[in-house]
């Protein structure tokens, strides 16, 4: 199994573009997450997923959209990045039986908006 | 709200010297805290779960509900144990939610174990 992967590794944005991290996972994890990891600050929700077709806010949502057609897939989209976007993005899975504690994550997205 | 608050952003000791890396917490309810280890270059784990009671790679982390507490502790500090350090509290699923379980993090702490 790959795990939870996430694409691209590394990304350079200018304010106002859009574009989507991609997360992927092969475990068949019905629960996905996306946090953000900034210094100081730890690693905040952003959004989550508790199947295909379900997707809810966590702690900071504003700015970002999620969307879940498939077990595998959830894909973060910014619509309109800016400066306070730029950070580290972390997908997470793990299936339901287990606590939230359990999560696997990817390897991460370093997002850099100028 | 819950909060988890780990004071120290970066903890330097030499090989050999004992570790304490602190977390605290505010919660109102029945805790389970955790702690995550993010080594460089490497995805975030779980190193251990206070319930487990258990050490993992020489670790140990007791909870302290008088003064709401949970500090990882290692009696001697290894240099493969430089990492990022984060401590993590669990809240039981809201109603309607699905059953996740959200998880709240710690600012984090960097161990920086000196040769």
């Amino acid at each position: 199994n790959a795990g939870v992967t996430q694409t691209p590794k590394f990304q350079v944005l200018k304010t106002g573009q859009s574009m989507t991290l991609q997360c992927a996972q092969d475990m068949n994890h019905e629960y996905m997450s996306w946090y953000r990891q900034d210094p100081g600050m730890g690693l905040r929700l952003i959004h989550y997923s508790v199947g295909a077709g379900i997707t809810d806010q966590g702690e900071v949502p504003n700015g970002y959209n999620v969307s879940r057609s498939t077990t595998e897939d959830f894909p973060l989209r910014l619509l309109s990045a800016a400066p306070s976007q730029t950070s580290v993005y972390f997908c997470a899975s793990r299936p339901p039986g287990q606590g939230g504690e359990t999560q696997y994550f990817g390897p991460g997205t370093r997002l850099l908006v100028l | 709200a819950q909060r988890v608050t780990q004071p120290e952003k970066l903890l330097s000791v030499f090989k050999g010297a004992p570790v304490e890396l602190k977390c605290n917490y505010s919660y109102s309810g029945s805790p389970e805290l955790f702690w995550y280890v993010q080594y460089s270059r490497q995805r975030l784990q779980l190193l251990l779960r206070h319930i487990s009671r258990e050490s993992i790679k020489g670790f140990t982390a007791d909870l302290n509900k008088g003064e709401t507490s949970f500090h990882l502790k290692k009696p001697f500090a290894q240099e493969e144990d430089s990492a990022m350090y984060y401590c993590a509290l669990k809240k039981p699923p809201p109603v309607n939610s699905g059953g996740y379980q959200k998880v709240t993090f710690g600012t984090g702490t960097k161990l920086q174990v000196i040769p």
